[in-house]
């Protein structure tokens, strides 16, 4: 099972939007809607944000949203805060019963 | 208070094994499925294993399948993984994360609790 792909790095200023794409295929996050995004500041544990591709956790800020599009989960990031800077991971159940991460996404507040 | 906290880590040598635990506190912990998830120095996280709240099941990932071994024992709240043959690039930080549908669900689900890891280096 290959890693989902992610863009290595996204930034943007602060209060600004932006979306981190997560591409799987017609066995993964084109077949389940068990996608969920991972947050992950230096040095930490990851932290659920989003699951079932876009229900938040309690106690998740309502500026983080998810959606599907075909194969490609996004996650979007509204109103930037220099809080938000950290690693960004999705994930997705498979066909094989098997579970694979996304490569990984930088985000940097400008 | 709700958690994992994961031990057994350390330095071991090519071509050995090693057991890694996870220890739960502050849930039913008989009653969740459980993954190992680990993660390389500087690298992504790559998910390993997942094993059903009753043992039954059990799923893999390609890259340990037949090396490494998930195990629980609900009578001790406890979660394993026992890694054979271990390589240097299995040196990584073990997390183990709780699977967050309803508890005795056979449904899938997101990592929703996550311990603070315990570092394995393989090397001579």
């Amino acid at each position: 099972q290959s890693a989902l792909t992610q863009p290595a790095s996204v930034s943007g200023s602060l209060g600004q939007s932006i979306t981190i794409s997560c591409t799987g295929t017609t066995t993964d996050i084109g077949r389940y809607n068990y996608v969920s995004w991972y947050q992950q500041h230096a040095g930490q544990v990851p932290k659920l944000i989003i699951y079932e591709v876009t229900h938040r956790p309690s106690g998740i800020s309502n500026r983080f949203s998810g959606s599907r599009s075909g194969n490609t989960a996004s996650l979007t990031i509204s109103g930037l805060q220099a809080e938000d800077e950290a690693d960004y991971y999705c994930n997705a159940y498979t066909i094989s019963d098997t579970y694979v991460f996304g490569t990984a996404t930088k985000v940097t507040v400008l | 208070q709700v958690q994992l906290v994961e031990s057994g880590g350390g330095v071991v040598q090519p071509g050995t094994s090693l057991r890694v635990s996870c220890a739960a506190s502050g849930f039913t912990f008989s009653g969740y499925a459980m993954h190992w998830v680990r993660q390389a120095p500087g690298k992504g996280l790559e998910w390993l294993a997942i094993i059903s709240y009753d043992e039954i099941n059990k799923f893999y990932a390609d890259s340990v399948k037949g090396r490494f071994t998930i195990s629980r024992d609900n009578s001790k709240n406890t979660l394993y993984l026992e890694m054979n043959s271990l390589r240097p690039d299995d040196t990584a930080v073990y997390y183990c994360a709780r699977r967050g549908s309803a508890p005795y669900s056979r449904s899938p689900g997101a990592f929703d609790l996550w311990g603070q890891g315990t570092m394995v280096i393989v090397s001579s």
